[in-house]
């Protein structure tokens, strides 16, 4: 079964700083990758999704992540990040079976 | 364009007894995913639908259940609730994974609370 590490559980920062979260999967074969974002109180939202093709997929809100197949990575990144990006952050997997496979999430906190 | 319709938002239910959720999923899409997220587990797949079919299933009793109606919408039904089964639940649709579209868009959820 696909499982899915992200290797931070809290992260805080102040506005301005950079962001980047880890995210590992196990499965050995294609995938395709997705982060989502949650809100305090809102729903599931898409940020950017890895398929196939270039392995740096830009996203909304100006965030991106790099597929890096060798290493079962697919880490997210901000270059500065704003109070707003307070929310709760998942890696998710498909291996084509009609599911996704979330990791355990990281909340992340920006301080103004 | 309309997005995923969950109802009900918030439901308590007592232990023993069971419950049934709806969504709607966004129009056209025609496969529809459940899930459920707690503090404690995260967010774990329950099962897909895709025309009125199910095609695959996560690893939960087999209290939980699931339906899909030709117009897509589709019901989830969990009986003999216990109070482990108190959390978020999530659908989310798309219009066909196994043609290669995994744009899955989530609902807002039903909170179901078990006393």
């Amino acid at each position: 079964a696909q499982s899915v590490s992200q290797h931070n559980h809290h992260v805080i920062l102040s506005e301005a700083a950079s962001l980047e979260l880890g995210c590992n999967y196990s499965y050995g074969g294609t995938v395709n990758l997705f982060w989502y974002v949650q809100y305090p109180g809102q729903h599931l939202q898409l940020l950017l999704k890895y398929f196939s093709g270039d392995p740096l997929v830009k996203g909304i809100k100006g965030f991106e992540a790099e597929f890096i197949k060798s290493k079962f990575s697919f880490n997210l990144r901000k270059p500065s990040v704003q109070w707003s990006d307070t929310a709760e952050y998942f890696c998710a997997v498909n291996e084509d079976d009609y599911k996704l496979s979330f990791g355990a999430g990281t909340t992340v906190t920006v301080r103004a | 364009k309309a997005g995923v319709t969950q109802t009900p938002r918030y439901l308590i239910k007592t232990r023993g007894q069971q419950v049934t959720l709806s969504c709607s999923p966004i129009s056209g899409h025609r496969s529809v995913s459940w899930y459920q997220q707690t503090p404690g587990q995260g967010l774990q797949f329950l099962f897909e639908y895709f025309s009125e079919t199910q095609r695959n299933k996560g690893n939960f009793p087999g209290r939980f259940s699931g339906r899909q109606f030709s117009n897509s919408r589709s019901e989830m039904n969990v009986s003999t609730l216990e109070l482990g089964d108190s959390a978020l639940y999530l659908c989310a649709s798309s219009l066909d994974p196994s043609q290669g579209d995994y744009g899955y868009t989530f609902g807002s959820g039903t909170r179901l609370t078990v006393v």
